[in-house]
Order: C-alpha cells, then sequence, then structure tokens
C-alpha cells in the first residue's frame, strides 16, 4: 500500500542553522512528491514538487528537496533557517487520479 | 484570484446537531477534495470531485458523513448527527485538470467543535 513516513515529529533549529526533514514513500510506480507547509492556523501552501527530470527540486522560499529512488525517500532542506519558518512541515505521494497520501508531518521550530 | 475560500472558519456545535460545510474551489478548476485533519490521525482525505462527479469517497468516515457538488463552484460537507470525534479542523483544496502533478490548492479550513 502506499504510505508516506516522516520520521521526526518535531524539530527544533537554531536561527540561521541548516535543515534536512525527513520523508521516506511506499509507493510501487514513479512517484509524484510533494511538500506542504503549513503556518499556525492556515491551509496547507505547496512548497515544491518532483514527478521526473533533475532528483534535486528547488522551491520557494529558500527550500529544495532531494529525490533518491535507492532510499525512497525525498528529504527537505534548507541552508539557513528563519524565524519565520517555524511551521508544520507535510510530505506526500500523488496517486494517479490525483489523490494526495500525507505524511503526519514535521513541526518546527526555531531558536532565536 | 481569491483562492479556494471556506466557511464558516470556526464552528462550535454540540452533539446531535447537523454540522454544514462549505467550500468554493478556484474558477476553472475541475478537481476538488475535502480533507480531515486532527491530532490522531493527521491528514486524511474523506471524497473528492471530477467535474463536480463523486469519484472517492472510500475516505469517508461513515454514514454520518455526505458530500455533494452541484455545480462547478460550490460544495458542501455535512455531517448529522455530530459526534464529538468528529472534532477536526476540514479542508477543502482544488486543482486543474491534467496529470496528477498538478498542484492542490488549499483553503484555510474550517475548524469544527463538536461539545
Amino acid at each position: 500500500a502506499q504510505s508516506v513516513t516522516q520520521p521526526d515529529i518535531h524539530i527544533t533549529v537554531s536561527e540561521g542553522a541548516s535543515l534536512e526533514l525527513r520523508c521516506n514513500y511506499s509507493y510501487g510506480a514513479t512517484p509524484y512528491l510533494f511538500w506542504y507547509v503549513q503556518s499556525p492556523g492556515q491551509g496547507l501552501q505547496l512548497l515544491l514538487k518532483y514527478f521526473s527530470g533533475d532528483t534535486l527540486v528547488q522551491g520557494i522560499k529558500g527550500f529544495e528537496a532531494e529525490f533518491k529512488r535507492s532510499q525512497s525517500s525525498f528529504n527537505l532542506r534548507k541552508p539557513s533557517v528563519h524565524w519565520s519558518d517555524a511551521a508544520e512541515y507535510f510530505c506526500a505521494v500523488g496517486l494517479q487520479g490525483g489523490k494526495l497520501i500525507f505524511g503526519q508531518g514535521t513541526e518546527l521550530s526555531v531558536k532565536p | 484570484d481569491a483562492g479556494v475560500i471556506q466557511s464558516p472558519r470556526h464552528e462550535v456545535t454540540e452533539m446531535g446537531q447537523e454540522v454544514t460545510l462549505r467550500c468554493k474551489p478556484i474558477s476553472g478548476h475541475d478537481y476538488l477534495f475535502w480533507y480531515r485533519q486532527t491530532m490522531m490521525r493527521g491528514l486524511e482525505l474523506l471524497i473528492y470531485f471530477n467535474n463536480n462527479v463523486p469519484i472517492d469517497d472510500s475516505g469517508m468516515p461513515e454514514d454520518r458523513f455526505s458530500a455533494k457538488m452541484p455545480n462547478a463552484s460550490f460544495s458542501t460537507l455535512k455531517i448529522q448527527p455530530s459526534e464529538p470525534r468528529d472534532s477536526a479542523v476540514y479542508f477543502c483544496a482544488s486543482r486543474p485538470s491534467g496529470t496528477v502533478q498538478e498542484t492542490q490548492y488549499f483553503g484555510p479550513g474550517t475548524r469544527l467543535l463538536v461539545l
């Protein structure tokens, strides 16, 4: 069955430090992968997506993610975190027909 | 573009009452999705529509939940009767037609509390 796992429920980083959020997926075919961000009290906003081609994907707000088929991973990275990045981050896999299967989310806190 | 519009933003009701959540998708989008977010279960897809037709309702928890899309610009999610365990944030999302890599755009959500 298709699934997405985000192993880290909560991560705290210092402002200016680098960030990596982990995402592992289980899907039999070529995956379509997404990262969304949810600020408190808000809906989800797309950060970036991968569906083919270059395995390093650039997104908004300085985020990037790398697709690694051998590891079934799609980790999200940012070289320098800003306080405004504090939010919850969701990885998702897209299925044929348009459904998204989301991971449980990783809550990011940023220390000043 | 106004984005996906949901109403109400907050709803507090008593157990046994009927609750109706509303969604207006982005104009021109052919797909509409209803999700529920809880601490315990995360983000779950309840049902989605394509061109106003329900395609997959396997995520609808039970018969107390129903969803309709009478036209391309309006959808409702109804809970009757409501129960405390229905307390959650309900999101509506829409996306244009095309392949699965099309982006889903989410509304701000309706925070439902059933007492």
